[in-house]
Parts: structure tokens; sequence; C-alpha cells
């Protein structure tokens, strides 16, 4: 079993549809959660990270964490073509650059104009 | 401000050539990364330099060699590549010194196939 899974998609939507994006993992000590976004052919970047559980909101991303159930979640509202790409979760039980992050394989998002 | 930039971005070898992916972050992170991406398998760390002069093996080293050169560069080198090595590689960096988020920041990804 892997620590990370997130479902590998393609998941196909209408722009203005919200997405609900998941991963679940194994590791109880994790603590450090981050979506990382990955257009075609290009480098992640970092969309948002959380500490612990809760919700994180940063315009129309949403954040959630579950540790009770190992399982975190990224919404996007009002969804765009733009939007249209890999999205990866990643995770870390501790910080600091010794820590290793643990990725998901990434689930790919398609919105429809 | 370019960030983190890789060199180069395609490259095709054949078995048992060898060939160094460079990598430099002009941030002033102390960190820097190499992982490997491969699908169905996600990003695996191969090696790490959390701060210069020193470097560690990640999850899948074997194969691979780095050299943190100063605190901006951090190359990685195959010296006997194998079609197993056929994958994108991506640089990272991150200026975590301590505890907190490891927020890294990547290149753009050298694509690498090896006949």
């Amino acid at each position: 079993q892997k620590e990370v899974e997130q479902d590998p998609g393609p998941l196909s939507v209408p722009e203005g549809a919200i997405v609900s994006l998941n991963c679940t993992y194994s590791n109880s000590a994790f603590q450090y959660f981050m979506w990382y976004r990955q257009y075609s052919r290009k480098g992640p970047e970092l969309l948002m990270y959380t500490y612990s559980s809760g919700n994180k909101e940063d315009g129309r991303f949403t954040a959630q964490v579950d540790k009770s159930s190992k399982y975190i979640s990224l919404f996007i509202r009002d969804s765009q073509p733009s939007d249209s790409a890999t999205y990866l979760c990643a995770m870390s039980d501790v910080g600091g650059a010794t820590n290793k992050l643990i990725f998901g394989t990434g689930t790919l998002l398609a919105v429809q104009p | 401000n370019a960030g983190v930039t890789q060199t180069p971005k395609f490259q095709v070898l054949k078995t048992g050539q060898s060939m160094t992916l460079q990598c430099a972050q002009d941030m002033n992170h102390n960190s820097m990364y190499w992982y490997r991406q491969d699908p169905g398998m996600g990003l695996r760390l191969i090696y790490y330099s959390a701060s210069e002069g020193t470097t560690d093996k990640g999850e899948v080293p074997n194969g691979y060699n780095v050299s943190r050169l100063n605190k901006r560069e951090f190359s990685l080198r195959l010296e006997s590549a194998a079609p197993s090595q056929t994958s994108v590689y991506f640089c990272a960096s991150s200026r975590a010194a301590g505890s907190g988020a490891n927020v890294l920041t990547f290149g753009a990804g050298s694509r690498l196939t090896v006949l």
C-alpha cells in the first residue's frame, strides 16, 4: 500500500462547476499537507498548504484536512478552463529541509468551456 | 527572477552513456532536491541537499550521483544510463532551515530518454 493514494482521474467538468480533489494517506504522523498544480510539460507549483487539521481558503480554492479519517481535499469553486492541470497532493510528518515530502500520483483535471 | 533553472530540457542517450543534469536557483534557498516523475508513480525523491556541503539519498538513489557545487547549483549525474532511467527529472529548492512547511519551488523539468 502506498503511503499516499490519489485517484489519477482524468476528471472532466464543465466550466463553473465545483471540483473536489482528494487524497488519502496511511501515516498518522503526517502534519503538513500541500497541494501543487502542474500544467502540461511544466514543473509543479505550490497552490496552498495547511498544517495539521482544518480548512484553509485562498480565493476559489479551499483545502481541507481530516486527520481522523486520514483524508485531505482540495475544492475549486467556479472552475475555469485555466484550472485544467494535474493536481498533486503532498505531505510530510515534520517540517524542515531534511524531511521529505511524499507526493500522490496526481489527478488530471479538465475543465470544459 | 528565473527561480529554478534546469538544463538540458531534453536529452536522448544510449544505454551505457553518461550525462549530467544541471540545476541552478537564484532565490538564495538553502536546500535543493532532485525528483523523477513517472506515469503512475508520482514524484519520487532521488537525492537532496539540505544545505551547502551536504547531500543525502532519497527514495530512489541507485544509478545516480549528485554534487552540490555551491549554494546555487546542484547537479545530477547518470554514470551509465539504463532504459529504466527514462523519465522526467525535476530539480527543486526550498528555503527550509529548521521547522515549518518545506515549500518547494520546482524547475521546468528535463525529459530524458535512454534507448
